[in-house]
């Protein structure tokens, strides 16, 4: 079975532009958390989505979005860009069903903002 | 708040020796834990996890420890070696906010 895929792997974006960033959940998978990994972070909850709805989102800006799809694939945006945005952008799918427990992740999304 | 908490940031090991990361969580209706692996430049990768109606998982040169009385639990990793080198995260669920809680990691350095 397929892993969780992140699609760009890098990215390099100017302050003030807007980025979206693609993860496919593992197959089955209806459950997509986002995190944000900055240098010697640990990881900060951004949101998460089980059959296209918004269950949970974290403390960040309106600035951050996200929605899912039909097929469980989910995006997220960040728009107006700050340096301080830069950071490791991690995707993770669980397994079916309602509670949120063993989460598999990605590899995740390296966004540089100059 | 509920929170999950690694005791150290880092710790150094030397190649062949026992490595042991430490835990703790401050909600006592905490009933599943995960311990997540990091190494430099990728996704967290699972490790091993344990159900609070257990106080001991053994896997693969891995050992988790439960102790629920203190709110405690440890990973343990026998035979330390190089490829073990990376940031070791505990978690656990917050089901009702449909979240994993982290703690900040632990780095694992290994001493030739």
């Amino acid at each position: 079975k397929a892993g969780v895929t992140q699609t760009p792997r890098y990215l390099i974006k100017t302050r003030g532009q807007q980025v979206t960033l693609s993860c496919s959940p593992i197959s089955g998978h209806r459950s997509v958390s986002w995190y944000q990994q900055t240098p010697g972070q640990g990881l900060q909850f951004l949101f998460e989505y089980f059959s296209e709805t918004q269950r949970n989102k974290g403390n960040f800006p309106g600035r951050f979005s996200g929605r899912q799809f039909s097929n469980s694939r989910s995006e997220m945006n960040v728009s107006t860009l700050e340096l301080g945005d830069s950071a490791l952008y991690l995707c993770a799918s669980s397994s079916p069903g309602q509670n949120t427990d063993t989460q598999y992740f990605g590899p995740g999304t390296r966004l540089t903002v100059l | 708040g509920e929170s999950v908490g690694l005791h150290l940031p880092t710790l150094s090991v030397q190649e062949g020796d026992n490595s042991i990361i430490n835990c703790a969580y401050s909600n006592s209706a905490s009933d599943y834990f995960i311990w997540y692996k990091q190494e430099s430049g990728k996704g967290p990768q699972f490790i091993i996890d344990i159900r609070s109606n257990m106080d001991k998982r053994q896997g693969q040169r891995v050992t988790v420890l439960l102790n629920k009385t203190v709110k405690h639990l440890s990973l343990q990793i026998a035979a330390t070696q190089p490829g073990d080198s990376a940031v070791y995260f505990c978690a656990s669920p917050d089901r009702g906010n449909y979240q994993l809680i982290w703690g900040a990691g632990t780095k694992l350095i290994i001493k030739p």
